[in-house]
């Protein structure tokens, strides 16, 4: 069964230090997107593309944060510099397209910045 | 007008019991509404979903009711299981227009099945 890749799974920073994380979404899948999960709550949007356009990013704080997704394939989260409230559990899901675009999660980059 | 309001936000039942769980919206733009089910350090995992065009569905031991006047649906497992312990969401979505395919969600519920 086809899986949404993210790497790594771990990892631990100190404040402003910069950070990425990657993303590979299933195959064939067009919409692709970003969440952050605070331990104890749900998921937040960051940011969503359409192919290798950015939909929707109204929430990624951008002084600090960026994505790309260049080819329309696999895409990269970048902080930049990291801070203590950044720690937290990043998910990748890609969307299988459609009127309901079925999400499918990875299975996250949990964060630590110290 | 964006939120989903989720509860409890903890439940302990035994072995086979129904657990319940609860989720309200404000936002009457909302047309979809998955279930989402996330083990400790996994991702979330679609689990069932509804429209708003039928009141309940079932898929196996899960169950989701939906009452569009109230603006509310819940959440229900039959027989419940050890291996059902779990955080579960809900969410929200508006099929299409600019936020195509954006999920708001809910708080999370921590579901405890004792064996």
């Amino acid at each position: 069964e086809a899986e949404v890749a993210q790497s790594p799974r771990y990892k631990i920073t100190e404040k402003s230090q910069a950070v990425a994380f990657w993303c590979d979404p299933i195959s064939g899948h067009a919409t692709l997107y970003w969440y952050r999960q605070i331990l104890g709550q749900g998921p937040e949007l960051l940011v969503q593309f359409q192919d290798e356009s950015v939909v929707d990013d109204s929430q990624l704080p951008k002084d600090r944060f960026s994505a790309e997704r260049l080819k329309g394939v696999d895409s990269t989260l970048k902080i930049q510099p990291a801070e203590l409230g950044d720690s937290a559990m990043y998910l990748c899901a890609s969307g299988t397209g459609g009127v309901y675009n079925e999400q499918f999660f990875g299975p996250g980059t949990r964060l630590t910045v110290l | 007008q964006q939120q989903v309001k989720q509860s409890p936000q903890s439940l302990i039942v035994q072995k086979g019991g129904i657990p319940i769980i609860n989720c309200a919206y404000e936002n009457t733009a909302f047309d979809y509404f998955p279930w989402y089910q996330q083990f400790p350090g996994k991702g979330p995992a679609l689990l069932i979903a509804i429209r708003p065009d039928v009141s309940e569905k079932k898929e196996g031991r899960f169950t989701i009711s939906f009452n569009k006047s109230a603006k509310q649906f819940s959440l229900h497992i039959m027989d419940s299981q050890p291996g059902d312990s779990a955080t579960y969401f809900c969410a929200a979505m508006r099929a299409g227009g600019t936020s195509y395919g954006k999920l708001t969600f809910g708080q999370g519920t921590i579901l405890t099945v004792h064996p």
